[in-house]
């Protein structure tokens, strides 16, 4: 149980285009969910928190404009990266508590979403 | 505030050895977890385990094992008899605790990358 999945896994778009990564939680609703970016062979970062319903909540430094984060229902929450820059290249991944788990419990991470710009 | 170091960046050992990967985590909250994940090159993250400031005995769950001392702040990890499907980032992680619809945020250390050698 406790599945999240992802989507794309690996996406390439063109300077100046816009991408939406999904992050859905398929066996359990969760009302918060987490937003990591990992470049390569550092730690993940948090960029951003949603939680259904209500507006993201910003990590210091990361521009909310560019990172738009929509969360819609309980079982999806999605990453637009607006206006791509080669320097957003990264990975991008999600994570998930469950509705009905505590707030320390461990999270459920997505697989991750490859995102390159050209 | 919460950091979390992981001053190993790389090991490699051979297949059979027994490898040890150090945490040392800072914080002012005297309720808080510590976690460990594995991140395989298929980017997932994996939970290995979960553990509350207030249990400091050690556990062990086949061949891996944790060594949770408050006296030095460190969360060690051990893997005993390593295998190649060992090889893999490890992720040590602190959250501070929060109650009462707060949102917990994890903070990874910079990873180990852990390579078993046939």
């Amino acid at each position: 149980g406790a599945v999240v999945s992802q989507h794309p896994s690996r996406v390439i778009c063109k300077s100046g285009t816009s991408v939406k990564i999904e992050c859905r939680s398929l066996d359990f609703q969760a009302t918060t969910m987490f937003w990591y970016r990992q470049f390569p062979k550092q730690s993940l970062m948090l960029m951003a928190t949603s939680n259904e319903g209500s507006k993201a909540t910003y990590e210091q430094g990361v521009e909310k404009d560019k990172f738009l984060i929509n969360h819609a229902s309980l079982t999806l929450s999605t990453l637009t990266v607006t206006s791509a820059h080669p320097e957003d290249s990264s990975f991008y991944i999600c994570s998930a508590r469950g509705t009905d788990e505590g707030d320390n419990s461990p999270l459920h991470f997505g697989n991750g979403t490859r995102l390159t710009v050209t | 505030a919460q950091k979390v170091t992981q001053a190993q960046t790389e090991i490699s050992v051979v297949e059979k050895e027994d490898v040890t990967l150090d945490c040392v985590y800072e914080t002012r909250d005297t309720t808080y977890y510590l976690f460990w994940y594995k991140q395989p090159p298929s980017g997932e993250l994996v939970f290995l385990i979960r553990r509350n400031s207030f249990d400091e005995q050690n556990e062990i769950s086949g061949r891996y094992s944790w060594n949770f001392q408050k006296s030095t702040s460190s969360f060690n990890f051990t893997i005993t008899a390593s295998q190649v499907v060992d090889s893999a980032v490890y992720f040590c992680a602190l959250s501070e605790a929060r109650y009462g619809g707060a949102t917990n945020k994890l903070i990874f250390g910079t990873g180990t990358l852990l390579a078993v050698q046939p």
